[in-house]
């Protein structure tokens, strides 16, 4: 199964700093269709994850675009441009490319 | 809208089955495909299986032996079915829309 490697686990940010989160996979992702089916997702505490980023770099309908996504082939990040107290909570990427899908581990994001 | 609303008995005890269901609306199971995702308390996401929009299923490799998903389009609903349940089976399991939408997870305490 494909493993991907989160880092950091744990990010400690002040309000309006600007962020990343790395995700390396143990293979390439790109599928032989063309597309890269890695995605991004975001768990507040308590609640259920909620989608970001789809296909690398696609914003979900809905969400803020100070979240932006990027990378090809094995190495992917997630950039929060200012964050702000609403995006405190655990970030996972997810791949789909290979069968069966895999989570990464997740960063949580906390307040500095 | 889309929904998803999983259901299901909150405990179960060990190596009986676990039985859960997810009741979609706002689209059909015959365009899209759900996934089952499950947390342990504290703990990150593990991708369990999917059904696919087309009947076709695929899931973890570390649950294959255990776990059979299934589904009935006539009732919007797919089907987990989950044997020989462990302590570390408990969680909180959710039903998505290929990670775009999800539902509000149902919690399964395996006790005795």
């Amino acid at each position: 199964d494909v493993v991907l490697t989160q880092t950091p686990p744990t990010l400690s940010a002040t309000i309006g700093q600007s962020v990343s989160i790395s995700c390396r996979s143990s293979q390439s992702l790109l599928h032989s269709n063309g597309n890269t089916y890695l995605h991004w997702l975001l768990q507040r505490p308590g609640q259920s994850p909620q989608l970001l980023i789809y296909l690398v770099s696609r914003l979900e309908s809905g969400v803020p675009n100070r979240f932006s996504g990027s990378g090809s082939g094995t190495d992917f990040t997630l950039k929060i441009s200012g964050v702000e107290a609403e995006d405190l909570g655990v970030y996972y990427c997810v791949q789909g490319t290979h069968a069966p899908d895999t989570f990464g581990a997740g960063t949580k994001l906390e307040l500095k | 809208q889309v929904q998803l609303t999983e259901s299901g008995p909150g405990l179960v005890h060990p190596s009986e089955t676990l039985s859960l269901t997810c009741t979609v609306s706002g689209f059909s199971l015959t365009g899209y495909s759900v996934y089952w995702v499950r947390q342990p308390s504290g703990k990150g996401l593990e991708w369990m299986g999917r059904m696919r929009y087309n009947g076709d299923t695929s899931y973890n490799s570390a649950l294959k032996s255990r776990l059979s998903i299934s589904r009935d389009t006539s009732k919007n609903q797919v089907f987990l079915k989950m044997n020989s349940l462990q302590t570390d089976d408990t969680g909180t399991y959710y039903c998505t829309r290929a990670t775009r939408d999800w539902g509000q997870g149902v919690m399964v305490t395996v006790s005795s």
